[in-house]
């Protein structure tokens, strides 16, 4: 059983569409992490959120924070082939090992 | 310049044999961590470090061990390889514990 259950596992969407990814949690978080991963590499930190409630923009990207700190998401605007990849939930349940979620591969077709 | 590498990138090895995977690092940070990786599963921790000869189990740990000798390596071995252990395998690396995770590329192993 994942401590933190991602949906959906796949998005395909077109260009230009909107897309929100969601990560949510019956533990609380003192942090939420978000990475992306591309195929052949390892996954790469796009934002940590702290604060419950916290809204964090990283140019068309918008990451959330729920206000238990239980849950999280993450929303695309104007998608991009670019924005094709592996996305990553992870948070630490104790103080010094992340938890992941499985994951959720986002496809942007051109 | 990246700040962690795993070695070997790829390997084949067969049932029952022994294996190694090392992870380096640069940055100096204190913890050092192993997972793998699996579809549908996500990536789940095999072993961390949190210091030099410091080693802890994580929630698949069963038929690896790991080692740290100097502050720089992280090894993973696995002790008699078998099927359920194809996998890709990361090393990450953190300064503060869990928060801000860098990723080495990955060792993709299959056994045969």
């Amino acid at each position: 059983t994942q401590l933190l259950e991602q949906s959906p596992q796949f998005l395909s969407i077109q260009e230009g569409e909107n897309l929100t990814v969601y990560c949510n949690s019956s533990s609380v978080f003192s942090s939420l992490q978000w990475y992306r991963q591309e195929p052949g590499e390892g996954p790469v930190l796009l934002v940590t959120v702290v604060t419950g409630g916290e809204v964090k923009k990283l140019k068309r990207l918008t990451f959330q924070f729920g206000d238990a700190r239980k849950d999280s998401s993450l929303h695309i605007t104007a998608a991009q082939p670019g924005d094709t990849g592996l996305y990553l939930c992870a948070g630490d349940p104790n103080d010094y090992k992340l938890s992941f979620g499985a994951g959720t591969t986002v496809t942007v077709r051109a | 310049d990246a700040g962690i590498t795993q070695s070997p990138r790829h390997k084949v090895t067969e049932t029952g044999t022994p294996v190694t995977l090392r992870c380096h690092q640069t940055e100096n940070h204190r913890y050092m961590y192993w997972y793998r990786q699996d579809p549908g599963h996500g990536l789940r921790l095999i072993h961390y470090s949190y210091g030099v000869k410091d080693t802890d189990k994580g929630e698949v740990s069963d038929g690896y061990s790991v080692s740290r000798s100097k502050t720089e390596d992280f090894l993973l071995t696995l002790e008699s390889a078998t099927s359920s252990q194809t996998s890709v395998y990361f090393c990450a690396i953190s300064g503060t514990g869990g928060k801000g995770y860098t990723f080495g590329s990955g060792t993709r192993l299959t056994v045969v």
